[in-house]
């Protein structure tokens, strides 16, 4: 298993609060990426990093922040939580040599009440 | 834009039963293509990929073939076991260099004794 977790892993919160999810890997890989899954829609792409201090938006990033200062983590930070942003997160890394395979974390499930 | 298409579930099959599921993809450039596993509460798991027009991927009994006449990369296992009930993922690689994936919205399959 790639050496990637997530914390925390449940998180309930309520709406209007900040609330940061952290992503860390062990595998020393250039690429990570924040998905969020939802029924009906598989996984859809947040924001990604291609390095440290490098990050993109992606299809979904709309009240999402992202920030990388070391190569191991990753953090996903929800400004103000909505109900809309209950959600399964998923984080995922890779190397570009590595034929675009992706190797995900386990997940953290947020509830916004 | 490009986009993965597979087959709306649930699938329901008895043991030992063939699978297909059905995954099509837009034709912008040559993806590679990837089938993910999810088993309830975890993570996803590559479970096969291929990179170009007729590889074939394979992993514990499963398989699929990349076909670029057709736009489909389906998954295929000849005799499913209770043990294979999860959500299954088709994804393909546009991102060049940054490696992004779109997924289609999943595909769970309940495998009954």
């Amino acid at each position: 298993d790639a050496g990637i977790t997530q914390s925390p892993r449940h998180k309930v919160t309520e709406t209007g609060t900040p609330v940061t999810l952290r992503c860390h890997q062990t595998e020393n890989h250039r690429y990570m990426y924040w998905y969020r899954q939802d029924p009906g829609h598989g996984l859809r792409l947040i924001h990604y990093s291609y390095g440290v201090k490098d990050t993109d938006k992606g299809e979904v990033s709309d009240g999402y922040s992202v920030s990388r200062s070391k190569t191991e983590d990753f953090l996903l930070t929800l400004e103000s939580a909505t109900s809309s942003q209950t959600s399964v997160y998923f984080c995922a890394i890779s190397e570009p040599t590595g034929g675009e395979t992706q190797y995900f974390g386990p997940g953290t499930r947020l509830l916004v009440l | 834009g490009n986009s993965v298409t597979q087959m709306e579930g649930p699938v329901t099959l008895s043991e030992e039963a063939f699978l297909t599921i059905n995954c099509t993809y837009t034709a912008t450039g040559y993806p590679s293509l990837f089938w993910y596993v999810q088993y309830p509460g975890e993570g996803l798991q590559l479970l096969l990929k291929a990179t170009k027009a007729d590889d074939k991927g394979s992993n514990k009994g499963f398989e699929a073939t990349y076909r670029k006449e057709t736009t489909s990369f389906h998954l295929e296992k000849g005799s499913v076991q209770v043990s294979d009930s999860a959500v299954y993922f088709c994804a393909g690689g546009y991102g060049g260099a940054t490696n992004k994936l779109i997924f289609g919205t999943g595909t769970l399959l309940a495998v009954q004794p």
